[in-house]
């Protein structure tokens, strides 16, 4: 099966610039999710989709990040305006199910690789 | 607060040799654990699961415990290769939704 995609696969802005980020998960795959990769760190949940439903969304800075999961299957997530810290890599993951007590793997893909100058 | 920590070092193993990686944490009651391997430039990938009532799980030359009274698990390599080396994240279901939340991850190298 095809994995997940992202683009684009590097990005480098201006700080106070905006960007957006695509995904398109696992075909079947109901849950999405966004994470923020810093250098260094684990990957932190941004977003989780069930569907095109948001399931959580407590670390996303709703100031300036928005994300969408279009028709429940690809998903977008935009910066505006984009911060010095915002640098890092956004990975996005899919999984089978999801938030039930069915213990899922999240297929991951490659990440996006932000820069903010 | 609550937390993951993984080793804080860089781990060096020689090959052929068992690597064995820690994840501690604390003011979290997981379900289940989750072991992801990363390379450079690439998105992780699952390797093992473990849920709260199983000890030990085994595939192929990887082994994770969970011991949730001491709040850890150990992930082992055994007869590392170099093909081995890459970081290794432990993630922990937090949420009521099964969201994971990751540590910050240990770089393995094993050394021909």
């Amino acid at each position: 099966e095809a994995g997940v995609a992202q683009s684009p696969r590097y990005k480098i802005i201006e700080k106070r610039q905006s960007v957006a980020f695509w995904c398109n998960p696992i075909s079947g795959h109901a849950t999405l999710y966004w994470y923020q990769q810093i250098l260094g760190q684990g990957p932190k949940l941004l977003i989780q989709f069930q569907n095109n439903g948001v399931v959580d969304d407590s670390q996303l800075p709703k100031d300036r990040f928005s994300a969408e999961r279009l028709k429940g299957v690809d998903s977008t997530l935009k910066i505006q305006p984009a911060k010095l810290e915002d640098s890092a890599v956004y990975l996005c993951a899919s999984s089978r199910t999801g938030w039930t007590r069915d213990y899922n793997e999240q297929f991951f893909g490659p990440g996006t690789r932000l820069t903010v100058l | 607060s609550q937390k993951i920590e993984q080793n804080s070092e860089a781990l060096n193993i020689q090959e052929g040799k068992t690597a064995t990686l820690t994840c501690n944490y604390t003011n979290y009651s997981p379900a289940y654990l989750q072991w992801y391997r990363q390379d450079p430039g690439r998105g992780p990938v699952f390797l093992l699961l473990i849920r709260e009532n199983e000890k030990e799980k085994r595939k192929e030359r990887l082994k994770v415990t969970f011991d949730t009274t001491l709040k850890q698990s150990l992930f082992h390599i055994t007869a590392s290769q170099p093909a081995d080396s890459a970081t290794y994240l432990c993630a922990l279901d937090t949420g009521s939704a099964r969201q994971l939340t990751f540590g910050s991850g240990t770089q393995l190298t094993v050394l021909p």
